[in-house]
């Protein structure tokens, strides 16, 4: 049972453009919501995260929006730039300990 | 500060053997996770150590194990190997594994069975 879904699962956006990525969830007990980047070869990487008692978190270019009522989060990548092609996974988790339950990853490329 | 290291890099082995994979945390680190990364399921998550006691279980049949020495180093075993056990492994620490806490990936190890 795929418990976090992940839309789109590529996308391609011109440099300077947004990058909006959509994320939906299941299990009601989860209560905090990572994003990480991967690049080729390499594990991924922690971008940003939230909790559900938060609407909306930003760092930098990257901004998470949280909808608790519609079970759904999202991340924004402002000005993209080629740097940010990469794989981006949402993910989320309940309660202690690392058990992350992850989406299915969306394959970014941004193009001069 | 290091990073966490997984040896080996890349593996291929044949159905029906066993292997072992390790990592090694951040030091300080006493939360090792492991997960399989695969084209097809994406990245899924197979067992967490904390102070040398599994805490978290992941649904994978049982021909994957794992454990934790004192030294917070993990190892996992995949015995009977399937072709469908090719995958990318995935080792991650944490300090302590609380809710919130960063987790920090190794560059993982890519098993391939033929």
């Amino acid at each position: 049972q795929q418990q976090v879904k992940q839309s789109p699962q590529s996308l391609i956006v011109q440099k300077g453009g947004i990058s909006i990525i959509n994320c939906a969830y299941e299990n009601t007990a989860f209560d905090y919501f990572p994003w990480y980047q991967q690049f080729p070869g390499k594990g991924p990487a922690l971008l940003i995260a939230i909790r559900p008692d938060v609407s909306e978190k930003k760092e930098g270019r990257f901004t998470i929006s949280f909808n608790k009522s519609a079970k759904q989060f999202s991340l924004h990548i402002m000005d993209s730039q080629p740097g940010d092609s990469a794989t981006y996974f949402c993910a989320a988790s309940t309660g202690g300990g690392n058990k992350l339950t992850f989406g299915t990853g969306t394959q970014l490329k941004v193009e001069l | 500060k290091a990073g966490v290291t997984q040896t080996p890099r890349y593996l291929i082995k044949t159905r029906g053997q066993q292997v072992t994979l390790s990592c090694s945390p951040i030091s300080g680190h006493r939360s090792v996770s492991w997960y399989q990364q695969t084209p097809g399921q994406g990245l899924q998550f197979l067992f967490e150590y904390f102070s040398e006691t599994q805490r978290n279980k992941g649904n994978f049949p049982g021909r994957f194990s794992g454990r934790q020495f004192s030294n917070s180093r993990s190892e996992m075993n995949v015995s009977t190997l399937e072709l469908g056990d090719s995958a990318l492994y995935l080792c991650a620490s944490s300090l302590s594994g609380a809710l919130q806490e960063t987790q920090y990936f190794g560059p993982g190890t890519r098993l391939l069975v033929l």
